[in-house]
């Protein structure tokens, strides 16, 4: 089954500092890499996400890039802010329905004004 | 957007009692629902793939006789953790996708289950 890896497990920058997370999977059938935003108690939320047949996506602040030969993709968070601080986990799964997401172990980001 | 609601958000209940929680799906039909249990700074690891009218699925080292799950209709799924244990304390998520629009896993809001 997919295992997925995710480093680092903590991540302190400055405020206005960038912020990369990387992640890891096993399984090569995988082409679809979601990345979540949790808070304390509360559901995950989902930030961006990635399909296999693109390299790189961005959405204002944040990037995911995706290198499929090596098997890794990356969270990029640019201009970090203080209510950018959470804990982040990225998942990898078959891109079909019925197919669960098999998560990192996760980040905590802590951003310092 | 997708909705799923999951109830109850937090439950207290005596160890060798069992306790039920509720994944609904709002505006869509799901024929498959995981569920996840997340200890406390740990990730969510998934505990078992619940499909509509036929059996769940379960992770390896998952007990299906403790964690009996239920898919009765499309709409809903449900998790009964039986004779509960101190060690079963967690935080409970449920997930659904919605067929042909990819893998986009909607999330219900987690229930805290805490056995004393």
């Amino acid at each position: 089954g997919e295992n997925v890896e995710q480093h680092p497990s903590t991540l302190s920058v400055q405020e206005g500092d960038s912020a990369v997370i990387k992640c890891t999977y096993s399984d090569s059938a995988s082409n679809y890499f979601p990345w979540y935003k949790q808070e304390l108690g509360k559901r995950p939320q989902l930030i961006i996400d990635i399909r296999s047949n693109v390299g790189e996506k961005k959405d204002q602040r944040i990037a995911v890039t995706l290198n499929k030969t090596a098997k890794h993709f990356s969270l990029h968070i640019t201009e970090t802010q203080p209510e950018d601080s959470a804990v982040y986990f990225c998942a990898a799964s078959r891109n079909q329905a019925g197919t669960a997401l098999i998560f990192g172990k996760g980040t905590t980001l802590s951003v310092s004004s | 957007g997708a909705v799923v609601s999951q109830h109850p958000s937090w439950v207290i209940c005596k160890s060798g009692t069992s306790v039920k929680i509720e994944c609904r799906s709002l505006d869509f039909q799901a024929t498959t629902m995981f569920w996840y249990r997340q200890f406390p700074k740990q990730s969510l690891m998934l505990m078992a793939t619940s499909n509509e009218g036929s059996k769940a699925t379960y992770e390896q080292g998952v007990e299906k006789d403790k964690f009996l799950i239920n898919h009765a209709s499309l709409t809903l799924s449900t998790l009964t953790v039986t004779s509960a244990h101190p060690e079963d304390s967690s935080f409970y998520i449920c997930s659904a996708t919605r067929g042909g629009s990819g893998t986009e896993a909607f999330f219900g809001q987690g229930t805290r289950l805490t056995v004393v």
